[in-house]
């Protein structure tokens, strides 16, 4: 799988967006792009993830650059639960890819 | 809701005990899979469940055993042989491997 560099940590002020980068310059044609956030002492929780196209979902947007070596995750209005680790993955999508790679992935604080 | 549920929260083991870390889901996954987490460092894989009665070794199973009797369950058993077993015990399900997994809580195992 295609080696993702994120930055170490980000702040955000609460109620405005937030956005994450994550390049990921080696990616492969049929690698998709996941990102999952882990709070503090539980469990990483799955946030959305996209191939080439744009995607929104109730939690966040995804955006995927043309040429697919970066993407930015947009959390739209951050609240301070969002604070949280932020992980971005790149996994191939077939039957014998089973496990997710976490690499450090980027501390979000959210400030009142 | 459905979910994950990891048991217990917090684990104590003396030196010589096996210990079993339960994991149930309610979200008719096929598959399952245990990872460890350990401080900064991201997730490792020790076993995997594609379907019940069948499972498969991740990167780190040394020490480790599990089962997979029915579709719900996979609990993970962390044995003696397991030098360093102090850690953050994730457990995830996903509806196949292409699919996005979905963690517990985790349980976290400390040495007396």
């Amino acid at each position: 799988d295609a080696k993702t560099t994120q930055p170490p940590s980000m702040d955000c002020a609460e109620g405005r967006a937030a956005n994450l980068p994550c390049n990921h310059s080696t990616i492969s044609g049929n690698e998709y792009v996941y990102w999952y956030r882990q709070i503090h002492s539980q469990g990483p929780q799955y946030i959305i993830h996209g191939l080439k196209n744009n995607e929104t979902n109730e939690m966040a947007s995804l955006i995927i650059t043309e040429d697919r070596k970066s993407s930015t995750l947009i959390l739209p209005h951050a609240t301070l639960r969002d604070t949280a680790v932020y992980y971005c993955i790149v996994r191939v999508e077939r039957g014998s890819n089973y496990k997710l790679t976490f690499g450090k992935g980027t501390l979000l604080t959210v400030n009142p | 809701d459905g979910g994950i549920t990891q048991s217990p929260k917090y684990l104590f083991r003396k030196e010589g005990q096996n210990v079993t870390l339960s994991c149930e889901q309610n979200l008719n996954h096929d598959a399952m899979y245990w990872y460890r987490q350990d401080p900064g460092q991201g997730l490792r894989l020790i076993y995997y469940s594609q379907i019940v009665n069948d499972f498969q070794k991740g990167d780190i199973a040394e020490g480790y055993s599990v089962s997979r009797e029915k579709k719900e369950s996979f609990p993970l058993t962390v044995t003696s042989a397991q030098k360093n077993p102090t850690a953050f015990y994730l457990c995830a399900s996903s509806q196949g491997f292409k699919q996005p997994q979905h963690f517990g809580d985790g349980t976290r195992l400390s040495i007396l």
